[in-house]
């Protein structure tokens, strides 16, 4: 199905352990955006990416890593987990240059015990 | 600094009670204004863009309007199927401090429609 799909939904894990979060689309758009969520902050924009290979920090990247070497997928890591970093993660696509709204994926629930 | 700042936080209105919900920015160089609904559970889905003041977007029972200032959503005769967060989104010329886009949500505002 065409969309954008986010994988796992929910992940408990431990300090200090290594998670990546699986983010698809299949609309082909160029820029994709990861974001995390959580009370009394809304959404914040982590990390995204303009094209494939080209990725860029957005407000709050500390602790996070990203790749995107296919145009489809763009995943992201939490090198160490911490405690801090238990949120629930949202990825979104939008189309090329311009104002364009944010499609977003069903989102993934992190616990970091 | 930019923020995007919303109002009320929580509203509850009867079935077909209408009223409008606000969204409150400052920052330096808007390019656009979002606004999605997010239910429980679920990603943002997107609603409106507004650019430019005096603009309006209606979809059904929402309509959207965007001031210098701030933007408001318009929602007339709800029904119980409205109810959800309501997240308003600012896209700016402005750098943030670690990289070059600069998109602000704001924290929402939780609507709840009774019957």
């Amino acid at each position: 199905d065409a969309g954008i799909t986010q994988s796992p939904r929910y992940k408990i894990t431990e300090t200090g352990r290594q998670v990546t979060l699986m983010c698809h689309q299949t609309w082909s758009h160029s820029y994709m955006f990861w974001y995390r969520q959580d009370l009394g902050h809304g959404l914040r924009l982590i990390y995204y990416s303009a094209a494939a290979d080209i990725t860029d920090k957005g407000e709050v990247p500390d602790g996070y890593v990203v790749s995107r070497s296919k145009t489809e997928n763009f995943p992201l890591t939490l090198e160490s987990a911490t405690r801090s970093q238990t949120s629930v993660y949202f990825c979104a696509s939008s189309e090329g240059r311009g104002v364009n709204e944010q499609f977003f994926g069903p989102g993934t629930r992190l616990t970091v015990l | 600094e930019d923020q995007v700042t919303q109002s009320p936080e929580a509203l509850r209105l009867q079935e077909g009670e209408s009223s409008s919900l606000n969204c409150s920015y400052t920052v330096s160089g808007l390019r656009g204004l979002f606004w999605y609904r997010q239910d429980p559970g679920k990603g943002p889905e997107f609603l409106f863009t507004l650019y430019s003041a005096g603009e309006e977007k209606e979809k059904e029972r929402l309509k959207a309007t965007l001031t210098k200032k701030e933007s408001f959503l318009h929602i007339t005769a709800p029904k119980p199927e409205d109810s959800a967060t309501y997240l308003c989104a600012v896209h700016t010329r402005g750098a943030s401090t670690s990289g070059t886009y600069k998109y602000i949500f704001g924290t929402g505002t939780r609507l709840k429609v009774l019957a």
